[in-house]
């Protein structure tokens, strides 16, 4: 099966521009993540969503960040303005929520953001 | 809030050498564990988790780890090493139905032939 699926994989922007990366999960995962990987650090997470309904935005800075899941699927998260210290790796993650309570996310490439 | 600590920050091993990565967590209740592998050039990946039952939890590619609660440990363990795994290694942990993990900064496993 198709894994998740971001793009770009890398982006280069001046400061104070804005910017936006694409999430498509994997087909039938109603939970979708977004994750923030700094340098020689683990991913932190910025917002989950359970379909449609953004369940945990908790760590999103919300003054220049913003996502979406429209219908339920794919994902969009945008910066604006950029700045320096947003250069970062941004992962997006899904998961299917069975009920057990035993899952799995899984992870895209990510992509590389690079502000100048 | 939750917090997980991996104190090996890079590991240089040679084949075959027996390799166990340090992964202490600071949370109140009960967790979830995970360990993730990163492999040069590719995602994140699961190499193994725990979610209840016995605590020694067996994972793909040899990889196993031990829960201990006493001591809010997860350390993964592998007898023999391949140049293979060479690749950077996350513990993460979440409160238990939460949904949101919590990672460490990641140790750097470098298997030398």
């Amino acid at each position: 099966e198709a894994g998740v699926v971001q793009s770009p994989r890398y982006k280069i922007i001046e400061k104070k521009q804005p910017v936006a990366f694409w999430c498509n999960p994997i087909s039938g995962h109603n939970t979708l993540y977004w994750y923030l990987q700094n340098l020689g650090q683990g991913p932190e997470l910025l917002i989950r969503y359970e379909n449609e309904e953004a369940v945990d935005d908790s760590q999103l800075p919300k003054d220049r960040f913003s996502a979406e899941r429209l219908k339920g699927v794919d994902s969009t998260l945008k910066i604006q303005p950029a700045e320096l210290g947003d250069s970062a790796v941004y992962l997006c993650a899904s998961s299917l929520d069975s009920g057990t309570g035993n899952y799995e996310q899984y992870f895209g490439p990510g992509t590389r953001l690079t502000v100048t | 809030a939750q917090s997980v600590s991996q104190h090996n920050h890079h590991v240089i091993l040679s084949e075959a050498a027996s390799l166990e990565l340090g992964c202490n967590y600071s949370y109140g209740g009960t967790v979830n564990l995970f360990w993730y592998v990163q492999y040069p050039g590719q995602h994140l990946q699961l190499l193994l988790k725990y979610f209840s039952g016995d605590p020694l939890v067996k994972g793909i590619k040899g990889f196993e780890a031990e829960f201990i609660k006493s001591k809010f440990s997860f350390n993964l363990r592998k007898p023999s090493v391949q140049w293979s795994d060479t690749a950077e290694y996350f513990c993460a942990v979440e409160g238990a139905g939460r949904r949101a993990l919590t990672f460490g900064s990641g140790t750097r496993l470098q298997v030398q032939p």
